[in-house]
């Protein structure tokens, strides 16, 4: 089936510094694909959407700023999280769906968990 | 806006009894609907899905959810509860007319104890 992978899968890094996040999906293309935050206490929370040569769609309250999102190729979506703060430490977890196929559901990544010290 | 409600943070059974795990969504339109489940520090497995047809959809793991259009609800359910069912259960819903995003519920943990 459809798989959708992430990496890495954890990181720390110091307070100021940059960190990119991958997400590539393997044996389908996306022109689209989805990041989320998800919070301590469980909830999913929609980033934003990444388009394929074209610039990513942010939801309200996210900073497009600090969360950089590349969609180089049909199958390759890079989150950046700039000049991260310990509030930023958090479940990072990216989404991709084949659509070519209208009624298939979406494949998430591992997830990266990430730690800002 | 779409939305998606699940009512419980967290459900407790008894390993071989039954389980319910509650969904309630709002859309406009008509919804796909979707479960999925978490287990800790990974990414989201798909269970189930709802897109047309039968309102009772079957899924991985003896899990499954009925589609009630009326009480605009998509539990899930399973007959006999294993120990390593124990995860976080999301519910999610997508709008074909509005977008292409999966809206998620909060989440809810089932503990499942021998």
């Amino acid at each position: 089936g459809a798989v959708v992978s992430q990496h890495p899968s954890r990181v720390i890094c110091k307070s100021g510094t940059s960190v990119k996040i991958e997400c590539r999906s393997l044996d389908f293309q996306a022109t689209t694909m989805f990041w989320y935050r998800q919070f301590p206490k469980k909830s999913l929370m929609l980033m934003a959407t990444s388009n394929e040569g074209s610039k990513a769609t942010y939801e309200q309250g996210v900073e497009k700023d600090k969360f950089l999102i590349n969609h180089a190729s049909l199958t390759l979506s890079t989150l950046t999280v700039t000049s991260a703060h310990p509030e930023d430490s958090s479940f990072y977890i990216c989404s991709a769906r084949d659509q070519r196929r209208e009624n298939t559901e979406a494949f998430f990544g591992q997830g990266t968990r990430l730690t800002v010290v | 806006a779409q939305s998606v409600a699940q009512p419980e943070d967290q459900v407790n059974v008894a390993e071989g009894n039954p389980l319910t795990v509650k969904c309630t969504y709002s859309v406009s339109g008509n919804p796909y609907l979707f479960w999925y489940v978490q287990y800790p520090n990974r990414g989201l497995q798909f269970l189930l899905k709802y897109i047309t047809g039968d309102n009772l959809v079957k899924g991985s793991y003896g899990f499954e959810a009925e589609f009630n259009k009326s009480q605009t609800s998509f539990h899930l359910k399973k007959p006999s509860a294993l120990v390593s069912d124990s995860a976080l259960y999301f519910c999610a819903v997508r709008d074909p007319q509005a977008g292409t995003a999966l809206i998620f519920g909060k989440g809810t943990t089932l503990s499942v104890s021998s």
